[in-house]
């Protein structure tokens, strides 16, 4: 058990919906990142965290938004769904946010778009 | 061409092989270096965490950076049926607040 919780684990939606996963770090990272990994791709990173502000952006989409609150849970956004956003989506969370911080990753929500 | 180039396999061993696991990388810059194993459906779970080059030991597991060739391999003995899983190597170079850079990831697959 990594001690990172991701909810909910599986999500099923229709195009054009919003969704929300939710993450908890462990207890006393400050930093949460997240990962879209779709089928036969590796880890494509979305965003990062640290201790309530944005610290690093990838390749996120202007339909997705992320936030960390107060208490240090993230929540990913999603909206206007479509096909090709099925995919597991990761959160991980660091002790403090560079790069040479290990992760540790949660089992993910599973995204599926009918 | 990719930061991080890792064949995807897969790789299929006998159960007791010594299995080798490789990434290429093009960033002279990478000075950390990590190894994750992700089981189909679950997260991808810390393995190995190295700093600069060399060799690091844990149990069956022996993580190796050489970085006058810009390459690193992770080295599984007496491996298992339960070692059957997705490998994925991951770097970062600063410290500071960027992406840490995964590998796609190498399938293996050991038969009893």
């Amino acid at each position: 058990d990594s001690g990172v919780t991701q909810t909910p684990k599986h999500l099923i939606t229709a195009t054009g919906q919003r969704v929300t996963l939710r993450c908890s770090p462990r207890s006393g990272d400050l930093s949460v990142y997240w990962y879209q990994q779709s089928l036969d791709q590796g880890l494509q990173f979305l965003i990062q965290y640290y201790n309530g502000e944005e610290r690093a952006k990838g390749n996120i989409l202007e339909r997705f938004s992320a936030q960390q609150f107060p208490d240090l849970h993230s929540e990913l956004n999603l909206s206007s769904l479509e096909l090709g956003d099925s995919a597991l989506y990761f959160c991980a969370s660091s002790r403090e946010g560079g790069d040479n911080q290990p992760q540790h990753f949660g089992d993910g929500t599973r995204l599926s778009i009918l | 061409q990719k930061e991080v180039e890792q064949d995807p396999g897969p790789l299929s061993v006998p159960e007791g092989a010594i299995v080798s696991l490789n990434c290429t990388y093009s960033n002279s810059a990478f000075q950390y270096f990590m190894w994750y194993r992700q089981y189909s459906r679950k997260g991808p779970e810390l393995l190995m965490y190295t700093y600069s080059s060399g060799n690091k030991e844990d149990g069956r597991f022996t993580a190796q950076v050489d970085k006058s060739s810009k390459y690193i391999s992770l080295f599984i003995r007496d491996s298992q049926p339960s070692d059957s899983a997705t490998y994925l190597c991951a770097m970062g170079n600063s410290g500071g607040y960027q992406k840490v850079t995964f590998g796609t990831g190498t399938k293996l697959q050991v038969i009893p």
